[in-house]
């Protein structure tokens, strides 16, 4: 079993509709990231969450620490929203540990 | 600023052959992480270095070895060529090795034939 596991593994929609992924960790971490990975490869941050809540633009980001659990959110999503989100944890030896990610496509 | 600047862009090499990756982090970043995307999977960790010094080190042969030099820039070098190693190498750079947010660069997309 991978540490970090994400649902689903492939998602579309259509533009406007509301998008949820689902990211769950088996290991104690220190902080927990959502990263976007558009084709060509270039990953882009878009959180850093240790506990709450963050909110930039149409995305939210949230973490559950005692249930080990992260959801992003993206609301009013777009086309250009279409790429790979991954979530990765970081655990005590400042190691990154990514899940396999999560395919969006968002349909005009 | 710049960001993450990685060199070449895309590299082509034979079985057997040695490569080298090349990794400059962002100005004011010391730490400098690599990691393996292959197509389909998410990123694993190969190395952390932090001013200068390996700080961690991820389930990779000796035939992975880095490097970071005094201008904290970063060299990933792969000896012995196998078709497996063919992904995406990602560089990325952080201010402390501590738990701040990574900085990625573009990637490096090496195919081995």
């Amino acid at each position: 079993k991978n540490e970090v596991e994400q649902s689903p593994q492939n998602l579309t929609a259509q533009e406007g509709e509301f998008i949820t992924i689902n990211c769950s960790y088996s290991v104690g971490i220190s902080a927990l990231h959502w990263l976007q990975q558009h084709p060509g490869g270039g990953i882009v941050s878009l959180f850093m969450l240790s506990s709450g809540k963050k909110k930039h633009g149409r995305l939210i980001a949230t973490i559950n620490i005692q249930e080990k659990h992260s959801s992003l959110h993206i609301t009013a999503s777009h086309p250009r929203d279409s790429a790979v989100y991954i979530c990765a944890v970081m655990g005590g030896s400042e190691k990154l540990v990514f899940g396999k990610g999560t395919k969006l496509t968002v349909n005009p | 600023d710049a960001g993450v600047t990685q060199s070449p862009t895309h590299l082509i090499k034979t079985r057997g052959q040695h490569v080298t990756l090349r990794c400059s982090p962002i100005s004011g970043h010391k730490s400098v992480s690599w990691y393996q995307q292959v197509l389909g999977q998410g990123p694993q960790f190969i190395f952390q270095y932090y001013e200068k010094e390996e700080r961690g080190r991820g389930n990779f042969p000796d035939r992975f070895s880095a490097r970071q030099f005094p201008n904290y820039s970063s060299e990933l070098n792969v000896n012995a060529l196998l078709l497996g190693d063919s992904a995406l190498y990602l560089c990325a750079s952080r201010t402390t090795g501590g738990t701040d947010t990574q900085y990625f660069g573009p990637g490096t997309r090496l195919t081995v034939l």
